[in-house]
Order: structure tokens, then sequence, then C-alpha cells
């Protein structure tokens, strides 16, 4: 089956610790998205990508990072300079960086706890 | 700069009567509209969306949107609300490349 896999479901961290979230996508396209979600807000865009090697900073990049060495994956490591990392992660990806054109496709997201 | 607004954070409805999720938007330019639907815990899926064709857009599901250039809405429309139609509805505007900006959902239930 074609689709959007993320891993874990669920994720719990200590405060100060680094954590990386899994991406991986066998649709064969070239965009890759990272957003949060937070309780009673839209997704917010964290991170980009449209081709491997290269990614690009979304709205709320600071205490973030990402890498995309594969055009399969495209994981997410959250730092402990994100001040407030408790929240719904969503990839997403598209064939093409137009997003007017090409509908992204979801994962069904990580939730982290910071405890 | 553009934005969207989801006027209604939670709508309920009877099972069998319509539906209608509102949402009004700004752009300077012509956008492309979208609704997601997410389940809970779930990631997005995509319910239709609207990129200047038609301004009657058909969706899954039995749910369909008008785009309104006038009243700058695209309000989600369904005649019969099903038990399965609870969820989280996102509306979505893009008016450039990979700059999509989600409003803040309506949450959907559906009383048996």
């Amino acid at each position: 089956d074609g689709g959007i896999t993320q891993s874990p479901k669920y994720l719990f961290r200590k405060e100060g610790q680094n954590v990386t979230l899994s991406c991986e996508q066998n649709l064969n396209h070239d965009a890759m998205y990272w957003y949060r979600q937070d309780p009673g807000q839209g997704l917010r865009l964290i991170y980009y990508s449209q081709i491997v090697n290269d990614f690009q900073k979304g709205d709320i990049a600071e205490g973030y990072s990402v890498s995309r060495e594969k055009k399969e994956s495209f994981p997410l490591t959250v730092t402990s300079a994100q001040k407030n990392p408790t929240a719904f992660y969503l990839c997403a990806s598209s064939k093409g960086l137009a997003v007017s054109y090409n509908e992204q496709f979801f994962g069904p997201g990580t939730r982290l706890t910071v405890l | 700069a553009q934005s969207v607004t989801q006027l209604d954070s939670h709508v309920s409805v009877s099972e069998g009567t319509p539906v209608l999720l509102r949402c009004n938007y700004s752009s300077s330019y012509s956008p492309s509209l979208f609704w997601y639907v997410q389940h809970p815990n779930k990631g997005l899926q995509l319910l239709l969306k609207y990129t200047s064709a038609a301004t009657l857009v058909k969706g899954i599901n039995g749910f369909e949107a008008e785009f309104k250039k006038s009243e700058t809405s695209f309000h989600l429309t369904k005649p019969s609300a099903h038990m399965s139609d609870a969820a989280e509805y996102f509306c979505v505007v893009s008016d450039r490349v990979n700059d999509m900006r989600f409003g803040a959902g309506t949450r959907l239930t559906v009383k048996p």
C-alpha cells in the first residue's frame, strides 16, 4: 500500500532532551512537510523540503531541525531549544511544491509529550 | 497576506439533518481553497478543493462547497449528516506556491 508512515505514534520526552520523529513515504513524492498542531489551532508549518538535500524553514522553525538525505524520508528533530514542544506533529508529502495544484497526503501523526 | 477564518469552533447536528461549516478567507490573489477532515488522532484527508474552475465543488462522502468571491466565503455543506461524519474540519487557503494557511478548525458532532 502506498502512503506515509510516522513513528512512533506516541512519544514522551524529558525536558532538555532532543527527540527525532520519523516520517517515511513510498508515494515517490518530491515534496515533504512537517506541521505542528495544537488544540484549537490549525496546522502551522515547521519545515518543508522540495528535493533531496534541500529544505526550507516554515513559520515556526525555531527549536526544530530536519534532514532530507533520501527522497522517502524526512525526519524531524525537536531540540531542547523548543520551549513548548508538547503537540501533535503531522508529516505530509505532495508530488510537487505547488500546493495549489498538488494534493498533500498526510501521515497519521505523532503525539509528543514533554514530561 | 492570506488568512482564513472558520466561523464556528463547534457545530452539532442530528443524524440525517444538513451540515453547514462556515469559512471566510482573505487573499490578495486568486486563491486555491481546500477542506480537510481529521478524525481523532489521525492525519488529515482532503475532502475537496477549489482551484479557479467551477465555483461549486463536489468532494468525497457527499460533501460540497461553493466558492463565493463577492462574499469571500467557501462554506462546506452536506445534505444529510451521518454518524461517521463526526470529526474536525479544516478550511485552508493558498494563494502562493507552498503557502497554505489553515483555519483553526470546526469540530462537528453528530447526534443520533
